[in-house]
């Protein structure tokens, strides 16, 4: 069974500041998203990324993927309110019809 | 419309209450998901339909029961929920099931409170 497991749950931060997201998943995948979700509305893709040391790069926000230690990161460069938000990992499941297994999510809040 | 659409966004009902929430995708897309969106919990898949078959059914009571008249249209009816079924529902379409396909574009959810 694949599981994935994000960390922090939780971040509050204040503009300016750097931190990173991470995802780790249990089992072999070459897929990974990233999504946001502003507080009662949809989930937006933010990032595909689709093979072993990817890195993708939009705005402040910059995703990796390390498939061999089976972990994604989603890292935040100086920090602005408008990135707050609850961001998602979500990774393709080979060995179940390639369905999306997600993570908890990581509320993130940023402080003017 | 654009993108993926749910109605009602918001619904309120007793346990009794027969009611279907309803989703539409405009992006041209065969394939169509329910989700179920706990606070503090992952997202929860919950049924997927591809070119209208539905393909997976993550073991839903069958309290839930979608419906997929067409690619571009998805219901979830309730009947006789429970108050822990109260959550955000979402809807969510993609290209197909296949890997490379499988980019899923969300709709706003369905805020339900069972009474």
């Amino acid at each position: 069974e694949l599981k994935v497991e994000q960390n922090p749950l939780f971040l509050s931060m204040q503009e300016g500041k750097n931190y990173t997201i991470y995802c780790n998943y249990s089992t072999t995948s070459d897929r990974l998203y990233w999504y946001r979700q502003d507080p009662g509305k949809s989930l937006e893709s933010l990032f595909v990324l689709l093979s072993n040391g990817a890195v993708k790069q939009e705005g402040r926000l910059m995703a990796s993927l390390d498939t061999k230690a089976r972990l994604s990161t989603l890292h935040i460069t100086a920090a602005v309110h408008d990135l707050s938000a609850t961001y998602f990992c979500a990774v393709v499941h080979m060995d179940s019809n390639y369905q999306l297994i997600w993570g908890a999510g990581t509320k993130l809040i940023i402080k003017p | 419309e654009t993108g993926v659409t749910q109605t009602p966004r918001h619904l309120v009902m007793g346990m009794t209450n027969k009611k279907s929430l309803k989703c539409e995708q405009h992006l041209g897309h065969n394939a169509m998901y329910w989700y179920k969106q706990s606070a503090k919990k992952p997202l929860e898949l919950m049924f997927v339909y591809n070119f209208k078959e539905q393909t997976e059914n993550n073991s839903v009571p069958s309290r839930f029961s979608p419906e997929c008249p067409n690619s571009s249209h998805l219901f979830l009816h309730l009947h006789t929920l429970q108050p822990e079924d109260s959550a955000l529902y979402l809807c969510a379409s993609s290209l197909r099931t296949s890997v490379g396909y499988n980019e899923q574009f969300f709709g706003p959810g369905t805020r339900l409170t069972v009474l």
